[in-house]
């Protein structure tokens, strides 16, 4: 079975400072692999995706992650933290003939 | 614009009742999802569709029922069974193919449920 665990329920960082949101996944076969934004009391919005082409995926915000079979992670790294990045991210794995599965989140704070 | 709406934004459910969740959309695609989120638990699968008149269990559909008569709406029951409805309720769409994992899911903005 298909599961994603994300290490860190929380992360904070000062603005203008590196991000980093770990995820890694568990599949039997070769997943896809998303990275989702919630803000407060909102629907999620797609940051980026990874669907077995090129390994670094860029997305929007700046945000990009990099698929690494060997370690199966798929972290989301952003070079400088900005106030409005602060929201809820959710890594996601998917693979044929199922639904999206879900982490558990990990809240992101950025301090001025 | 194209997009998926979800109504009511709040809803309030006394206990023993039913309650409907809404949710359409007009991105011509033709498969749905529902999702509940808890604090700290992320998102859980209630039920799917892919197609029109069909829709499979996911990992927490006990206590929820769904219909998909037509393509744009994907309502949600949540009935008497449920002994624990308080929650913040996602729906989501796909294109043919969203359970090869090729596209990612458009969300609505949820419905909050309480019970009072």
């Amino acid at each position: 079975a298909q599961s994603v665990t994300q290490l860190d329920s929380h992360v904070s960082v000062s603005e203008g400072t590196p991000v980093l949101l770990r995820c890694n996944y568990s599949s039997s076969y070769s997943p896809s692999l998303f990275w989702y934004v919630q803000h407060p009391n909102k629907g999620l919005q797609l940051l980026l995706k990874y669907t077995s082409a090129a390994t670094l995926v860029k997305g929007i915000n700046g945000f990009e992650a990099e698929f690494k079979k060997s370690e199966t992670s798929f972290h989301l790294t952003k070079p400088s933290a900005h106030m409005s990045d602060a929201a809820e991210y959710f890594c996601a794995c998917n693979q044929a003939g199922t639904a999206l599965i879900f982490g558990k989140g990990t809240t992101l704070s950025v301090s001025s | 614009d194209g997009g998926i709406t979800q109504s009511p934004k709040y809803l309030f459910r006394k206990e023993g009742q039913n309650v409907t969740l809404s949710c359409e959309q007009n991105l011509n695609h033709d498969a749905m999802y529902w999702y509940r989120q808890d604090p700290g638990q992320g998102l859980r699968l209630i039920y799917y569709s892919q197609i029109v008149n069909d829709f499979q269990k996911g990992d927490i559909a006990e206590g929820y029922s769904v219909s998909r008569e037509k393509k744009e709406s994907f309502p949600l029951t949540v009935t008497s069974a449920q002994k624990n409805p308080t929650a913040f309720y996602l729906c989501a769409s796909s294109p043919i193919g969203g359970d090869r994992g090729i596209y990612g899911y458009t969300f609505g903005s949820g419905t909050r449920l309480t019970v009072v």
